[in-house]
């Protein structure tokens, strides 16, 4: 299997609840990471995992939590959600040590 | 002041032009500096990727970087319909673990 694939591609959630949201990476990548991109911005950085440690994290609140599997899927949970969490939600998988990102096609989270 | 400045357009050409965009940033430590294409409903797709200052150039696309500037360009020959995305600059740190985006131009490349 080749690319990377996110589940679900939409979601409506409401104001309180919590999401998860899931990644299977790219075969042979062994990094995810997450970002968050607001309608009309660039991508955001939320945390990154390798080996099935968070890795780095950008400046998001903790009710923003993560894990990887050990083979190197992932998941995005959102805990306490707000209205500004609406967004597109981009899983990025890649090799350690290389720069470049292989995206999925995101998960469009809308919180009413 | 954000770390990376891209002015999000739109910008509307006929086809056949040549397209120019651009950015800038504010860290010096950036050491990789990339273009991604970002179709609509669609994630980001790498483009082309750089770690020096100079051209690199790959079919109808040039990346260009000033590092002296702190400035980077991207530049589109014969532009086709097919380009009209949101074109996103990325930049980061070698052996870091974030990317840094702008906030993407909007392109429009007119039949």
């Amino acid at each position: 299997e080749t690319g990377v694939t996110q589940s679900p591609t939409h979601l409506i959630k409401t104001r309180g609840q919590q999401v998860t949201l899931r990644c299977s990476s790219q075969s042979g990548h062994n990094t995810v990471s997450w970002y968050q991109q607001a309608l009309g911005q660039g991508p955001q950085f939320i945390f990154q995992y390798y080996r099935e440690e968070e890795n780095g994290r950008g400046n998001f609140p903790p009710r923003f939590s993560g894990l990887q599997f050990p083979n190197y899927s992932s998941e995005l949970n959102v805990n306490a959600l707000e209205l500004d969490d609406s967004a597109l939600y981009l899983c990025a998988s890649s090799l350690a040590g290389e720069d470049g990102y292989t995206f999925g096609s995101g998960t469009r989270l809308t919180v009413v | 002041q954000k770390e990376v400045e891209q002015d999000p357009g739109p910008l509307s050409v006929p086809e056949g032009a040549i397209v120019s965009l651009n950015c800038t940033y504010s860290n010096s430590a950036f050491q990789y500096f990339m273009w991604y294409r970002q179709y609509s409903r669609k994630g980001p797709e790498l483009l082309m990727y750089t770690y020096s200052s100079g051209n690199k150039e790959d079919g109808r696309f040039t990346a260009q970087v000033d590092k002296s500037s702190k400035y980077i360009s991207l530049f589109i020959r014969d532009s086709q319909p097919s380009d009209s995305a949101t074109y996103l600059c990325a930049m980061g740190m070698t052996g870091g673990f974030k990317t840094i985006f702008g906030a993407g131009t909007r392109l429009f490349v007119k039949a």
